[in-house]
């Protein structure tokens, strides 16, 4: 089994509506990071959270909220989707004491 | 901010030497790391480099850390089919704490036959 999955793999939503993209680990890991990537821009930032008390913002935030629901999940919403959210989104887990960060397989979200 | 920047696309045929290049934005990023992404998959820790390091070799992989130009390199030798990948440089830069990963655009490499 997958040590960080994301579900859904795919989803199209249209604009307006709320959507959430969920993230579990069987890593163990207290830090999880929620990233973006759009071609030729990388992977940017969304939010992070260091244990299940900390959430931080990264570089992108706006029009993203995120929740700890444990120390294995961590779910991305966006309140009120947009085209330009349309992207491949990915979730990430690190140990405490590493910087090394394992990423979930992705989902690939549409917003028509 | 500043960026960390790679060229977006290279070419090399199966059995050449591939060299893709990074320039990261902090000199006193601690680790600087590569990371593969292969078709519809997520990135993997392909190698990384403490900074008081100017080279690492990993079997095909070589890592080049220039300090003072702020670049970063990574050499695949007798490059397969199998590397045709999406390849990340990243970075810890200072200003986030030494907390998180900057990530370049990445470099697409394609091995033809």
């Amino acid at each position: 089994d997958a040590d960080v999955t994301q579900t859904p793999r795919n989803r199209i939503t249209k604009t307006g509506k709320r959507i959430m993209l969920e993230c579990s680990q069987t890593k163990g890991h207290d830090r999880m990071y929620w990233y973006r990537q759009d071609p030729g821009l990388g992977l940017r930032l969304i939010y992070y959270s260091f244990d299940v008390k900390d959430i931080n913002k990264g570089e992108i935030s706006d029009g993203y909220s995120v929740s700890r629901q444990a120390q294995a999940k961590f779910s991305l919403s966006l309140e009120s989707a947009i085209p330009n959210q349309t992207a491949l989104y990915f979730c990430a887990t690190s140990g405490q004491d590493s910087y090394e960060q394992y990423f979930g397989p992705g989902t690939r979200l549409t917003v028509t | 901010g500043e960026d960390v920047e790679q060229s977006l696309f290279l070419s090399v045929r199966e059995g050449d030497s591939s060299v893709i290049n990074c320039t990261y934005t902090d000199s006193s990023s601690t680790y600087l790391y590569w990371y593969k992404q292969e078709p519809g998959a997520g990135l993997q820790l392909l190698t990384y480099i403490f900074s008081n390091m100017d080279m690492k070799q990993d079997q095909r992989l070589t890592v080049l850390l220039n300090k003072k130009d702020k670049h970063l390199s990574l050499r695949i030798a007798d490059t397969q089919t199998g590397d045709s990948a999406i390849y990340f440089c990243a970075e810890i830069p200072q200003n986030t704490g030494f907390q998180k990963l900057v990530f370049g655009t990445g470099t697409r490499l394609l091995v033809s036959p």
